[in-house]
């Protein structure tokens, strides 16, 4: 079955320093999603991305879809203690169907 | 509201009894998806509807777990008695439809099997 990967697992970053997790899924998506969970929290969309090779930004927020529509990344400039969480990437192989979510990369920022 | 409400918020239940879960998705809100989060991190797909049908159940152990989203009620999800393993936050989320990517999630449920 579809498998989505995703690295690091944790990341501890100093306030202002920059991070970034990366998302690897073994088939071709029709999409993928990224999602913020805050400790104790539940997931937040935060954005989904359809078109190979796409660009999207929200803020210090940069998401980008790799050409093979395969792999995914979240780029965070200038973290904030406002950023900690866990991002999770979510892949879908079918536009009305499950998304597989990967484990997830739990970022804490040092002030 | 603009929110999906999952009740209860905690359930603790010992081995061997049922547990039953309950998901109100947003109003208009045509899909509504189940998943299990165990240690802390990982997400497990369960089921989805597309309003009272089932849309997909390829993730829901066939054994003990159910799950129904009927008309005029909330959605729910039944354990049949549960194991050790079943120790989760279960979320609920749901969707507009099928073109609308924003998915909205609950708060969840933390079940606890003693």
């Amino acid at each position: 079955g579809q498998q989505v990967m995703q690295i690091p697992q944790y990341q501890h970053v100093q306030e202002g320093e920059d991070f970034t997790t990366y998302c690897n899924s073994s088939t071709t998506l029709s999409n993928i999603q990224w999602y913020k969970q805050r400790p104790g929290g539940h997931p937040v969309f935060l954005i989904q991305l359809v078109k190979s090779g796409e660009v999207k930004k929200q803020k210090r927020l940069t998401f980008q879809f790799g050409e093979a529509k395969k792999n995914s990344s979240l780029h965070i400039t200038a973290t904030q203690t406002t950023d900690v969480g866990t991002y999770f990437c979510a892949g879908k192989n079918t536009n009305a169907g499950k998304s597989t979510f990967g484990d997830g990369t739990t970022l804490t920022v040092k002030p | 509201g603009e929110e999906v409400a999952q009740t209860p918020k905690h359930l603790v239940r010992g081995e061997g009894q049922k547990a039953k879960l309950y998901c109100a998705p947003i109003k208009g809100h045509s899909y509504v998806f189940w998943y299990q989060q165990v240690l802390k991190n990982e997400f497990k797909f369960l089921i989805s509807f597309q309003n009272e049908n089932v849309f997909d159940e390829t993730g829901m152990p066939k054994e003990r777990f159910s799950a129904k989203c009927l008309p005029n009620s909330p959605c729910s999800l039944e354990i049949q008695a549960t194991k050790l393993e079943d120790s989760a936050v279960y979320f609920c989320a749901s969707r507009v439809d099928s073109n609308t990517p924003k998915a909205f999630f609950g708060q969840g449920t933390r079940l606890t099997v003693v």
